[in-house]
């Protein structure tokens, strides 16, 4: 089993849909949930972060996390073009006194006009 | 503020030979993580660098190797290049306080080609 995985794509969303991507982790005692966007070519960009069971909202972006069971996940309201990107799921495990993040192999999503 | 700035942009080495990547962290940030990014693929940690030492390490072997400078900035050397060893290697800046969620900000990255 991976450390972390995410939902397979590649997802296409049309232009105002709601792009609905997930993760799961394997370390239950993980601390913090990262959700990366990397356009191609380019390098990953922080675009929300989670640590506690619940919603968390900013602006077009939703992060979601269940402890419980092991998952998390990103929602993006009225989904634009520029959303178009590879979104990387990063978890800090724990026991580790040091930043180790863990991704996943990324989902690639592409929102139509 | 300053963001993380990488160099070189890109690199090409031939097989065997050594390469040295820089990286200069954000403005306030003390600890620098290296990764690397095979095509594809997420971003696979090799190590962290706080207070000039290393402070945690992934499954790499010795030939990777690093630095940290006391102005944060850090090297990433690696010798005996393989051609495995061809992907995007990322520096990420963080700031290592009590509390901290562990939030890391990525430079542009180096892309090195191993032929």
């Amino acid at each position: 089993q991976k450390e972390v995985e995410q939902n397979s794509g590649p997802l296409s969303v049309p232009e105002g849909a709601i792009a609905s991507l997930n993760c799961t982790y394997s370390d239950r005692g993980s601390q913090s949930f990262f959700w990366y966007r990397q356009y191609s070519g380019k390098s990953p960009e922080l675009i929300m972060f989670i640590y506690s069971n619940g919603d968390k909202e900013d602006g077009r972006f939703t992060a979601q996390l269940n402890k419980a069971s092991q998952y998390v996940s990103l929602l993006i309201r009225d989904s634009q073009p520029s959303d178009s990107a590879t979104y990387l799921c990063a978890v800090k495990p724990g026991g580790t006194s040091y930043g180790k993040l863990t991704f996943g192999q990324g989902t690639i999503l592409t929102v139509h006009p | 503020e300053t963001g993380v700035t990488q160099s070189p942009t890109h690199l090409i080495k031939t097989r065997g030979q050594q390469v040295t990547l820089r990286c200069s962290s954000q403005s306030g940030h003390n600890t620098v993580s290296w990764y690397q990014q095979a095509l594809g693929q997420g971003p696979q940690f090799i190590f962290q660098y706080y207070r000039e030492e290393e402070n945690g390490r992934g499954n790499f072997p010795p030939r990777f190797s690093g630095l940290q400078f006391p102005n944060y900035s850090s090297e990433l050397n690696v010798n005996a290049l393989e051609l495995d060893d061809s992907a995007l290697y990322l520096c990420a800046s963080s700031l290592a306080i009590s509390g901290s969620l562990g939030e890391q900000f990525f430079g542009p990255g180096t892309r090195l080609t191993v032929l």
